[in-house]
């Protein structure tokens, strides 16, 4: 089945400190979705990308999508400790259900 | 925030105890789903459903049933209990907002088989 590459597994920075997780796909993907994880908790949508090379902003969030809709990246500028948790793309696997990503894991030192 | 409940939030058994998770959401949604996450670690779907009536296995191969005989409520039995069945466990619900097709999660069921 289709699976979803998402890199890096892990990463620490200071606050302040720019961080981007990045995620990649062996076939097109007709959209992708990012969900976040915080610590003890569980997965909330943060937003879905359906057009090539489609940019979306959150605040200090920023997302984007692959020209070929194979790859999608999420930015965070000047991270702060609330930005803390898990990072999941997540594409359509079959018959309405998703393929996830194994999530970067983001931790923030103040 | 999403309208989906699981219960219990924490449970410890002994191995070979039958357990029921429960997983109720209001929203109406026909799909649902349910995932199993060990702390930290990729969500592994391992049964979903379309409606009343319908299930599948996930991508999971996973010892757990599920039934749907109502819309709102989505159980996950374990017939027997045992220690690699220790993890969290998800339930989801999916719905069109604002145009999208996404996914609510409820806070999730921690299991422990001692």
């Amino acid at each position: 089945g289709q699976q979803v590459m998402q890199i890096p597994q892990y990463q620490h920075v200071q606050e302040g400190e720019d961080f981007t997780t990045y995620c990649n796909s062996s076939t097109t993907l007709s959209n992708i979705q990012w969900y976040k994880q915080r610590p003890g908790g569980h997965p909330v949508f943060l937003i879905q990308l359906v057009k090539s090379g489609e940019v979306k902003k959150q605040k200090r969030l920023t997302f984007q999508f692959g020209e070929a809709k194979k790859n999608s990246s999420l930015h965070i500028t000047a991270t702060q400790t609330t930005d803390v948790g898990t990072y999941f793309c997540a594409g359509p696997g079959g018959y309405s259900t998703l393929t996830f990503g194994k999530g970067t894991m983001l931790l923030v030192s103040p | 925030e999403a309208d989906i409940y699981q219960t219990p939030r924490y449970l410890v058994i002994g191995t070979g105890k039958k357990i029921t998770l429960e997983c109720s959401q209001t929203m109406g949604h026909d799909k649902m789903y349910w995932y199993q996450q060990d702390p930290g670690m990729e969500l592994h779907l391992i049964h979903y459903s379309y409606g009343v009536n319908s299930t599948e296995k996930g991508d999971l191969s996973s010892e757990s049933t599920v039934s749907r005989i109502r819309t709102e409520h989505f159980p996950l039995t374990l017939e027997s209990a045992r220690p690699s069945h220790t993890s969290q466990y998800l339930c989801a619900s999916s719905g069109v907002r604002g145009g999208t097709d996404t996914q609510y999660f409820g806070p999730g069921t921690r299991l422990t088989v001692l």
